[in-house]
């Protein structure tokens, strides 16, 4: 069983203040790592995915993330954010074992609130 | 490329009535999920189909079912509605490493 922890469900910043997402994951087996962003009334946004490689990995509207295995974490960065990053954020999880990317394991979420 | 598409986008049923959603993927992709979204339980993965096959399933009641049509377009239905299945209604397609999701459908049980 698979399970993903994202330790703050609120976080207020100021615009071009820097920001971190902290998401920490439970797996017995190699897993694929995801970011999502969800605006209101709509679906889910990829923002960026590791599957293998670099550990440090880069995704769109400037965020970034970095793959600790030993820390079994997948925090979320971006140094600049914008009144536009106002959304709710959500870490996943698949099994890197299969052939399926259908099944994913969602954090709880975290509605980062950018202030002017 | 049209994106995964979701109908309908709102809807209101009572309790103990059924519901059917459709969703058709993007173009292509083969692989179709469903996710239910609420506030008190957040993400919760319902079912995947590929090629008309149901290949992973989530921890939901019989009452929740779905299938997938031979040009990809799946449906899922929910019978004897329930006031907690009031949620927002998520589909994906999938390619190899990523998910694509719809708008969703948002039901209202009442």
């Amino acid at each position: 069983a698979q399970s993903v922890t994202q330790l703050d469900s609120q976080v207020p910043v100021f615009e071009e203040a820097p920001v971190e997402l902290r998401c920490n994951y439970s797996s017995s087996v190699s897993v694929y790592l995801f970011w999502y962003v969800q605006y209101p009334n709509q679906g889910l946004q990829l923002l960026l995915k590791y599957l293998s490689g670099s550990t440090l990995v880069k995704g769109i509207n400037g965020f970034e993330a970095e793959f600790n295995k030993s820390q079994t974490s997948f925090h979320l960065r971006k140094p600049s954010v914008h009144i536009s990053d106002t959304a709710e954020y959500f870490c996943a999880v698949a099994n890197a074992g299969g052939t399926s990317y259908g099944k994913l394991t969602f954090g709880q979420g975290t509605i980062l609130t950018v202030h002017p | 490329k049209a994106g995964v598409t979701q109908t309908p986008r709102y809807l209101i049923k009572t309790r103990g009535q059924q519901v059917t959603l459709s969703c058709s993927p993007i173009s292509g992709h083969r692989s179709v999920s469903w996710y239910q979204q609420t506030p008190g339980q957040g993400l919760q993965f319902l079912f995947e189909y590929f090629s008309e096959t149901q290949r992973n399933k989530g921890n939901f009641p019989g009452r929740f079912s779905g299938r997938q049509f031979s040009n990809s377009r799946s449906e899922m239905n929910v019978s004897t509605l329930e006031l907690g299945d009031s949620a927002l209604y998520l589909c994906a397609s999938s390619e190899v490493g990523e998910l694509f999701f719809g708008e969703g459908s948002r039901l209202t049980v009442l």
